[in-house]
């Protein structure tokens, strides 16, 4: 069983607020990752990180901000958000030597009003 | 075109068939691919993978990769009602350490 934790599950909030999604895990990953995935829909990589201090936009264009200070941890920050933001936020984890086999936590579920 | 495209479905099989699943992809520096198995409501989690051309067999699951046709398929044998689930393609570039994958193929095992 993969040791990956995201927090908080479930957040409803108004449009305007800041939020930060947390992400941690206890494998010792180097590589991190964020996930965005609608409904029915596929996954988007928002950001990905290989390493402390190491962190990079995905290939789909997201107005969230990730950082990356201590290995365990990857938390995801909005700023302000908006309706459009309302989606499921997956944070993942890999091996440093890629396998393709990356280890999900349960998700975020954001809902923006 | 999106980079990796499967058939959403739903796909129903009969509990004891074979489920049948392709995945195509448009790039031809694909070097690895994976079949991710995600629960109604849950993470995605890992399956399969191949690298190489051919048949790669593992218990009830048999994935198979043309490179040269940009196709890897997946195949559930004897299907069980817990195998209804979406079934995710996933491909990596060379030298790669990022998945990018399909939107998935809902498969739905009546009993």
């Amino acid at each position: 069983e993969a040791d990956i934790y995201q927090t908080p599950r479930y957040l409803v909030i108004g449009t305007g607020k800041k939020i930060t999604l947390e992400c941690s895990q206890t494998m010792g990953h180097d590589k991190m990752y964020w996930y965005q995935q609608d409904p029915g829909m596929e996954l988007h990589l928002i950001h990905y990180s290989y390493g402390v201090n190491s962190t990079e936009k995905g290939d789909l264009s997201s107005e969230s901000t990730v950082s990356r200070i201590r290995t365990e941890h990857f938390p995801l920050t909005l700023e302000s958000a908006r309706p459009s933001h309302t989606s499921q936020y997956l944070c993942a984890s890999s091996e440093s030597a890629f396998t393709g086999e990356l280890f999900f936590g349960e998700g975020s579920r954001l809902t923006v009003l | 075109q999106k980079e990796v495209e499967q058939n959403s479905g739903p796909l129903s099989v009969p509990e004891g068939a074979i489920a049948s699943l392709n995945c195509t992809y448009s790039d031809r520096g694909s070097q690895s691919f994976f079949w991710y198995r995600q629960y109604s409501g849950k993470s995605p989690e890992l399956i399969m993978f191949i690298y190489s051309n051919g048949d790669k067999e593992d218990g009830r699951f048999t994935a198979q990769l043309n490179k040269a046709s940009q196709y890897v398929s997946l195949l559930i044998r004897d299907s069980q009602p817990s195998d209804s689930a979406t079934y995710l393609c996933a491909v990596t570039k060379a030298a790669g350490n990022k998945l990018t994958f399909g939107g998935g193929t809902r498969v739905l095992v009546k009993p």
